[in-house]
């Protein structure tokens, strides 16, 4: 059974942290993953990651991707309280999408 | 509980037919959104539900599209007539409003090819 599941479900950190969102995923003709920030009613868009072992970077956000372990990673550096919301992790698999239940954020000032 | 679920996973379709696009909530969930993705745009809501009342259809393109929820276990989103520019994956997702924490539920979309 396909599935996409992220860890941990929720985090309270302080404003300067550093935080690492996990994301694995188990389905088959996987094509990419995807990660949203969710603080609104429409989530953000973040990365796409197709190839393992490539990080991107936005800012303090970064992701990498590894295909063999089955797992990305969200990193966010020098956390702001901005940065509060829930992170989302999607698979896509070409006929559908798999998304994770997300990790709720709380950057404490 | 079997989740969001959207149908059909996969349309193709030819300029200026009629689509539609069906979702099934979560049971208890009280509020439904529908988000169309693109590359170019990413994820934009185009319409939100709540006990469903249609909240806000800012987000709709245009009057080609609609989008009804009849009761509170199916909604639809209909595009009349299609165009090319509308191909995209078109997601619904559910939640339980007042959790605070904006817990969806996302289904696993449509995808849709106007050619």
């Amino acid at each position: 059974e396909d599935k996409v599941v992220q860890s941990p479900l929720s985090l309270v950190v302080h404003e300067g942290d550093t935080v690492t969102l996990n994301c694995s995923y188990e389905v088959t003709n996987f094509r990419s993953l995807l990660w949203y920030k969710q603080e609104k009613k429409a989530p953000t868009f973040l990365f796409m990651l197709t190839s393992s072992g490539i990080e991107k970077k936005s800012g303090r956000l970064s992701s990498i991707l590894d295909k063999k372990e089955l797992f990305s990673i969200l990193n966010i550096t020098a956390t702001q309280t901005g940065d509060s919301a829930v992170y989302l992790c999607a698979v896509d698999i070409g006929n559908q999408f798999y998304f994770g239940t997300g990790t709720s954020l709380t950057v404490i000032p | 509980d079997a989740g969001v679920i959207q149908s059909p996973r996969h349309e193709v379709t030819e300029m200026g037919q009629e689509v539609t696009l069906r979702c099934k909530p979560i049971s208890g969930h009280n509020s439904l959104f529908w988000y169309r993705q693109t590359m170019m745009r990413g994820l934009e809501l185009l319409i939100y539900f709540n006990n469903n009342v249609p909240i806000d259809d800012s987000g709709m393109p245009e009057d080609r599209f609609s989008a009804k929820m009849p009761n509170a276990s199916f909604s639809t989103l209909k595009i009349q007539p299609s165009e090319p520019r509308d191909s995209a994956v078109y997601f619904c997702a559910s939640e339980l409003t007042g959790l605070g924490n904006y817990g969806y539920t996302f289904g696993s979309g449509t995808r849709l090819t106007v050619v």
